[in-house]
C-alpha cells in the first residue's frame, strides 16, 4: 500500500541553524500539507500546498518558515533559523482526489 | 480559529471492555475524521464522516457524525491491547485552491489493561 514517508526520522541541530525536512507523498497525489506536534499536545496545522504554490499557512508558519516541491516526488519544510520553541514532530500529509490527508511517520526535530 | 474539545483526555480499561470517547466543536466542520496515533509515529487514519448524522463501523470502531455538524462520538467495542495509542477527532474545512485545514482535538490517551 503506498504510503508518505518522511526523513529523517530524527533532527538535532543548534538553535539558529537551517534545517531542511524532507516528504516524500503518494505518488498520485496533488495535494501536500505539513503540520507540527509540540511534545505532548496535538497536532497543529502549518501550511497547505497545490500547484506548486501554498494554498492556506497558519500563523505558526511564519516568514522562517518555507516549503518547496523541487522535483516530482519530493516536498520539503525548510525552517532558515531554528528556535527553541521550533522543537517538535513535524508530520507531512498527502492527499488525492477525494480529500482524505495520509500521514508521514514525521521527523523529531530537537533544537538545542 | 476552530478549537475541538476531546474527552476524556485518558482512559484507563479492562481488555475487553467496550471504550467512547467524543468531540465537540463551536464551529460547524464538512468532515469529521478519526486518527490513531502510536508512539513516534504519524497519526492513522480510522474513520471518515461526511454527512451529518452518518454512522459509520470500520470492525470493532463506529463513529457518528452529530446532526449538527459540531460533534462526533468513536467507540471500540471489546478492546484488545494493540488498541493502545492515543486517539485525535479532527475537524476538516476547505482551505482554498481544492485543499483542506485538518484542526485536531487535544486527543484521548486509551490504556488496556490485559
Amino acid at each position: 500500500e503506498p504510503e508518505v514517508t518522511q526523513t529523517p526520522s530524527h533532527q538535532v541541530t543548534q538553535m539558529g541553524q537551517e534545517v531542511i525536512l524532507r516528504c516524500v507523498p503518494i505518488s498520485n497525489h496533488l495535494y501536500f500539507y505539513w503540520y507540527r506536534q509540540i511534545l505532548g499536545q496535538k497536532v497543529e496545522f502549518l501550511v497547505s500546498f497545490y500547484n506548486n504554490e501554498i494554498s492556506e499557512k497558519s500563523e505558526i508558519f511564519d516568514d522562517q518558515f518555507s516549503v518547496e516541491r523541487p522535483d516530482g516526488s519530493n516536498f520539503t519544510l525548510k525552517i532558515r533559523s531554528t528556535k527553541l520553541e521550533d522543537s517538535a514532530m513535524y508530520f507531512c500529509a498527502s492527499a488525492g482526489i477525494t480529500d482524505t490527508q495520509y500521514f508521514g511517520p514525521g521527523t523529531r526535530l530537537t533544537v538545542l | 480559529g476552530q478549537q475541538l474539545n476531546q474527552s476524556p483526555q485518558s482512559m484507563f480499561i479492562q481488555e475487553g471492555e467496550d471504550v467512547s470517547m467524543n468531540c465537540t466543536s463551536s464551529s460547524i466542520f464538512n468532515t469529521w475524521l478519526w486518527y490513531k496515533q502510536d508512539p513516534g509515529e504519524g497519526p492513522v487514519l480510522l474513520i471518515a464522516l461526511y454527512k451529518a448524522g452518518e454512522l459509520t463501523s470500520n470492525g470493532r470502531l463506529t463513529a457518528q457524525f452529530g446532526i449538527t455538524r459540531k460533534d462526533s462520538f468513536l467507540n471500540i467495542s471489546a478492546s484488545i491491547p494493540s488498541d493502545v495509542g492515543i486517539y485525535f477527532c479532527a475537524g476538516q474545512l476547505p482551505s482554498g485552491a481544492g485543499s483542506y485545514q485538518l484542526t485536531f482535538g487535544k486527543g484521548t490517551k486509551l490504556s488496556v489493561i490485559p
